[in-house]
């Protein structure tokens, strides 16, 4: 499995307050993706990366905003979370363009905004 | 604007059957079809990918077929196990993937 882990797994955050979640990969791969997941949606893109300091927008990209400074580090920041951006988010790597390669996701993050 | 539907009923089947899931899509010309499994609180895992030239595809029990006429990918598992239970969930792109909401499989031994 590549070898791809978000940080925290796990937080609870009051409203108004920036959270920044982490996801590392060890597969040096190029492309980097954050989702959300919420009954009833699906997963959905936030933002993705590809290529150093190169990230470009997803379906949801509203709230959010993000960083890639190394290739191996993908930062999401939450910068005024609301209780609509309580989900579950996950980080995906994969070594070229999603549609012809497979993507490689991280375990997860539970994040509830109250 | 585009739509990936699957089924969002659960689909219950017994063991040793085959298990066959719908994705179907509107407003899409893919040149690649992804499907993933996802367990209850984990990430999904990428099982295959279908290019467009390609009619169908196999990997030990499992099969996919990719008709960009009738714009639908079926999904079969042959054999099934309970350890197949798990939702599992097509996805379209090109730079990103559209994932479909999913569809939950439960073989019952």
């Amino acid at each position: 499995d590549a070898g791809i882990t978000q940080s925290p797994r796990h937080k609870v955050t009051e409203t108004g307050t920036p959270v920044t979640l982490r996801c590392h990969q060890t597969e040096n791969h190029r492309y980097m993706y954050w989702y959300r997941q919420d009954p009833g949606h699906g997963l959905r893109l936030i933002h993705y990366s590809y290529g150093v300091k190169d990230t470009d927008k997803g379906e949801v990209s509203d709230g959010y905003s993000v960083s890639r400074s190394k290739t191996e580090d993908f930062l999401l920041t939450l910068e005024s979370a609301t209780s609509s951006q309580t989900s579950v988010y996950f980080c995906a790597s994969s070594p070229g363009l999603a549609g012809e390669n497979e993507q490689y996701f991280g375990p997860g993050t539970r994040l509830t905004v109250t | 604007s585009q739509k990936i539907e699957q089924n969002s009923e659960a689909l219950n089947i017994q063991e040793g059957k085959t298990a066959t899931l719908t994705c179907n899509y509107t407003n899409y010309s893919p040149a690649y079809l992804q499907w993933y499994r996802q367990d209850p609180g984990r990430g999904p895992v990428f099982l295959l990918l279908i290019r467009e030239n390609e009619k169908e595809k196999r990997k030990e029990r499992l099969k996919v077929t990719f008709d960009t006429t009738l714009k639908q990918s079926l999904f079969h598992i042959t054999a099934s196990q309970p350890a197949d239970s798990a939702t599992y969930l097509c996805a379209l792109g090109y730079s990103t993937l559209t994932f479909g909401k999913g569809t939950m499989l439960l073989v019952s031994p």
